[in-house]
């Protein structure tokens, strides 16, 4: 079983809807969750990042921890056809020592 | 602030054949990781420095896969033989610290034929 398990997708919707992306992981060590965005032919960039569970909002990104169940997500409001890209669930553990441990990316496309 | 630079961009080597990557961080940044992506995989770290330090390598193929980060700033890593398991992006981030933001280049995209 991979540590970290996301749906590669593709997920089409039509721009303007709310899209949601989700990722489960095993490992209950993990305490620092990230979501990256990476366009066609570019490095991955970071979009968000919280820390243990709760919420956390970022103009028309929400990302939500529930740790109790080992999983994550994305929303993202008012999609936009520039929202169209590979998203990457990311997450680490709590010492310096630990590496990040990236999902396989889900492909996102939004229709004009 | 200009961003994190690799070169080169493509390249397409037959099995068995070496090759070299070069990555140049974002100034002032020491920590500097290597990553190897797969074709619908996320990025897998290979070797991570501090300065000029090896930090973690514990997944970088030792008997093939070497990188070095001479004078704490450019690294190069390398390849020799190449296999034909070893086509995907490389990717090198960096970031001011251990547990600070990575900032990811655009990658060096490999096809081993």
């Amino acid at each position: 079983q991979k540590e970290v398990e996301q749906d590669p997708g593709p997920l089409s919707v039509p721009e303007g809807a709310i899209v949601s992306l989700n990722c489960t992981y095993s490992n209950s060590a993990f305490q620092y969750f990230m979501w990256y965005r990476q366009y066609s032919r570019k490095g991955p960039e970071l979009l968000m990042y919280t820390y243990s569970s709760g919420n956390k909002e970022d103009g028309r990104f929400t990302a939500q921890v529930d740790k109790s169940s080992k999983y994550i997500s994305l929303f993202i409001r008012d999609s936009q056809p520039s929202d169209s890209a590979t998203y990457l669930c990311a997450m680490r553990g709590g010492s310096s020592a630990s590496k990040i441990i990236f999902g396989s990316g889900t492909r996102l496309s939004i229709r004009p | 602030e200009a961003g994190v630079a690799q070169s080169p961009r493509y390249k397409i080597i037959e099995k068995r054949q070496s090759v070299a990557f070069w990555c140049n961080p974002i100034s002032g940044h020491a920590t500097l990781y290597w990553y190897q992506q797969i074709l619908g995989q996320g990025p897998k770290l290979l070797i991570q420095f501090q300065n000029n330090g090896v930090v973690d390598d514990s997944q970088l193929p030792k008997d093939r896969f070497s990188a070095e980060r001479l004078k704490g700033v450019d690294s190069t890593l390398k390849i020799q033989p190449a296999k034909l398991e070893d086509s995907a992006v490389y990717l090198c981030a960096s970031s001011s610290g251990v547990q600070e933001t990575q900032y990811f280049g655009p990658g060096t995209r490999l096809l081993v034929l």
